[in-house]
């Protein structure tokens, strides 16, 4: 297997834009995770998501921030409009249910700057 | 809410000594127990993990050890070197879900 995909690996952008950051996790793992990792604030889970269902959005720091998981292979997150505060590496991990099985894989991360 | 303490912040230590992070936890119905090593730039990636009917857990140069009572884990790495330079972040289950709450972190600097 690949691993989790993450893309794009670095997005530049104007604050007030678009932005959507997007993942495949591990064919098969029924739990995905985005987190957003800065120096200030360290790691952050933001969303997760069980067999494509959110579960728990409470991380999710404004309305700006949503996410989706069309599919069990695809899941978006978009931040509308972006801010310089924004700017961070965000993640996204997946794992597979399983009884005391909790390990995250993580993909590479999207290196996100708002100017 | 749940939290994840994790001490120190930074940790420097000569190469070839040993290293000891420590976390504590809140949940008391946590029930798994994962460190994760972050090189620069890199993803974190899981290096041991322990479950809460074991007390230590050993692979290689790195072992946990967990203290249900008390609510704290450690990680230990003996004979450090170079390439052990990274963030390591520990983690605690959230009760019976498969949320993991993180600790904020130990950079840990080998020096040579």
């Amino acid at each position: 297997d690949a691993g989790v995909i993450q893309s794009p690996r670095h997005e530049v952008t104007e604050m007030g834009q678009e932005v959507t950051l997007r993942c495949k996790p591990i064919s098969g793992h029924d739990y995905l995770f985005w987190y957003r990792q800065t120096m200030m604030r360290g790691l952050e889970l933001l969303i997760y998501f069980n067999n494509n269902v959110p579960i728990d959005d409470s991380g999710m720091p404004e309305d700006r921030f949503s996410a989706k998981m069309p599919n069990a292979s695809f899941s978006t997150l978009k931040i509308q409009p972006s801010e310089p505060r924004d700017s961070a590496v965000y993640f996204c991990a997946s794992s597979k249910a399983g009884v005391g099985r909790y390990e995250q894989y993580f993909g590479p991360g999207t290196r996100l700057t708002v100017t | 809410g749940e939290n994840v303490e994790q001490h120190p912040s930074t940790l420097s230590v000569q190469e070839g000594d040993s290293a000891v992070i420590k976390c504590t936890y809140s949940d008391s119905a946590s029930n798994y127990f994962p460190w994760y090593k972050q090189e620069l730039g890199k993803r974190p990636q899981l290096i041991i993990d322990i479950r809460s009917n074991v007390g230590e857990k050993k692979d290689q140069r790195i072992a946990v050890t967990l203290n249900k009572t008390a609510k704290h884990f450690s990680l230990h790495i003996t004979e450090t070197q170079p390439e052990d330079s990274a963030v390591y972040f520990c983690a605690a289950s959230i009760g019976s879900d498969y949320q993991l709450i993180w600790g904020a972190g130990t950079k840990l600097i080998i020096k040579p």
